[in-house]
């Protein structure tokens, strides 16, 4: 069995910040961990994913995240925030039961954007 | 978008009536999923397909049932919809490369019960 925890459903930074948002993963086997952006009314976009091919990943918009075994975390970073970044962040996890696996979801995490 | 299309996108039901979605995909994915948003829990899996004919249950599968009668079209079913079933509803599909599974969601329905 898996299950996600993604800390704060609310995250406020400023324009230019750091963005830092964290997930935390249970699982019985090597996870595949990935990273999901939902603008408003809209449906899940693929920030990115890790698949045990290297602990640092980067995705799209200027995001990365680094997945850590010890701390079985795998947060969500980018250097400088933009408004544009404002929407709702999933973090999820599924086994290595290939395609059967559905996937497992954190709660979300909004991230909004101070000018 | 991994070419997923849902229908309707949004709908108004009542009480105790059926209702069916659909998800439609055009790049021959073995697997689909069908998935509902309700705010403070994330994204849970109701059922999925891994193939024609071949469903199984998800996390939240009670009141929904499935069918996929072709490869392309997978589709969700509320015999009798209950107010506790107005969600979001998405589908997805994934994608393999290689050894690597990849889940890309469609654009969601909206359904709403009186």
């Amino acid at each position: 069995a898996q299950s996600v925890t993604q800390l704060g459903s609310h995250v406020s930074v400023s324009e230019g910040a750091l963005v830092l948002l964290r997930c935390n993963y249970s699982s019985s086997v090597p996870p595949y961990l990935f990273w999901y952006v939902q603008y408003p009314n809209q449906g899940l976009q693929l920030l990115l994913k890790y698949t045990s091919a290297a602990t640092l990943v980067k995705g799209i918009n200027g995001f990365e995240a680094e997945f850590k075994k010890s701390e079985t975390s795998f947060h969500l970073t980018k250097p400088s925030a933009h408004m544009s970044d404002a929407a709702e962040y999933f973090c999820a996890v599924r086994g290595s039961g290939g395609g059967a696996d559905g996937l497992t979801f954190g709660k979300g995490t909004h991230l909004i954007i101070q000018p | 978008d991994a070419g997923i299309t849902q229908s309707p996108r949004h709908k108004v039901t009542e009480t105790g009536t059926p209702v069916t979605l659909r998800c439609h995909q055009t790049e021959n994915h073995r697997y689909m999923y069908w998935y509902r948003q309700d705010p403070g829990h994330g994204l849970r899996l109701i059922h999925y397909s891994y193939g024609v004919k071949d469903t199984d249950k998800g996390e939240v599968s009670d009141g929904y049932s499935v069918s996929r009668s072709k490869t392309e079209d997978f589709l969700l079913t509320l015999e009798s919809a209950t107010s506790s079933q107005t969600s979001v509803y998405f589908c997805a599909i994934s994608e393999s490369r290689g050894r690597q599974e990849t889940q890309y969601f469609g654009p969601g329905t909206r359904l709403l019960v009186l």
